[in-house]
């Protein structure tokens, strides 16, 4: 089965910029969606088919995918931003959907 | 406005069944594939289970296939995840989520806030 592999955490400082990486075989050839959740929270969608954001979130918000690698850039990291992120793929091998194992991501 | 509503969680003997549902509100329900993600106590998301629009293709992780079974009753709103023979891995919160509407299969847009399956003697 298809396999995505995240990092599982980050830690930075307000205003820097994140990336989160999310890495698969040939994962550049699939569309990669990107979760946030927050402690005690659902997910939200955050990009969707590699680096669209749906309405309502900041454009700080991007992704992009090629290779082996997909990223989601959070510009100008702010403390409302520290959550888990997940990465999403479907695999049409197998018919079915992918998570990452996720990446916490602390703003110090 | 748009909004998934699960219930039906609740703590459960292991081999025992439980039947999660999923009521949808704000769209139309029957235009929309639909879905079953979980996640175990501080561990990630897991994809369980999706059923189409019109319930005829269902798909399954391989760490539930052959004991859970999604449905829906469109002409009500909701769709459900029956799980039998339960495992205490399958102890979890049960999210149930709506598939983007697209070409291909895709994202999920809107969630629900979860359910919680506890297994355990």
């Amino acid at each position: 089965s298809y396999v995505l592999t995240q990092a599982p955490s980050v830690s930075l400082a307000p205003g820097q910029t994140a990336k989160i990486i999310c890495g698969g075989d040939n994962i550049g050839s699939k569309s990669v969606h990107w979760y946030q959740q927050k402690p005690g929270q659902a997910p939200v969608l955050a990009v969707f088919d590699d680096l669209d954001r749906p309405s309502g979130i900041p454009e700080r918000f991007s992704g992009s995918n090629s290779g082996n690698t997909a990223t989601l850039t959070i510009s100008r990291v702010e403390a409302g931003d520290e959550a888990d992120y997940y990465c999403q793929v479907w695999d049409s091998d197998t018919d079915q959907w992918v998570f990452g194992g996720g990446t916490k991501l602390t703003v110090l | 406005q748009v909004q998934l509503v699960e219930s039906g969680g609740g703590v459960v003997l292991p081999g025992r069944s439980v039947r999660l549902s999923c009521a949808a509100s704000g769209f139309d329900f029957s235009h929309y594939d639909v879905h079953w993600v979980r996640q175990a106590p501080g561990k990630g998301l897991e994809w369980v289970a999706a059923i189409s629009n019109d319930a005829i293709t269902n798909n399954y992780a391989d760490s539930v296939k052959g004991r859970f079974t999604v449905s829906r009753d469109n002409s009500k709103n909701t769709f459900f995840l029956d799980m039998n023979s339960l495992r205490p891995v399958d102890t979890a919160v049960y999210f149930c989520a709506r598939e983007r509407l697209a070409v291909a299969a895709t994202s999920l847009d809107v969630w629900g806030q979860g359910t919680t399956v506890t297994v355990s003697s």
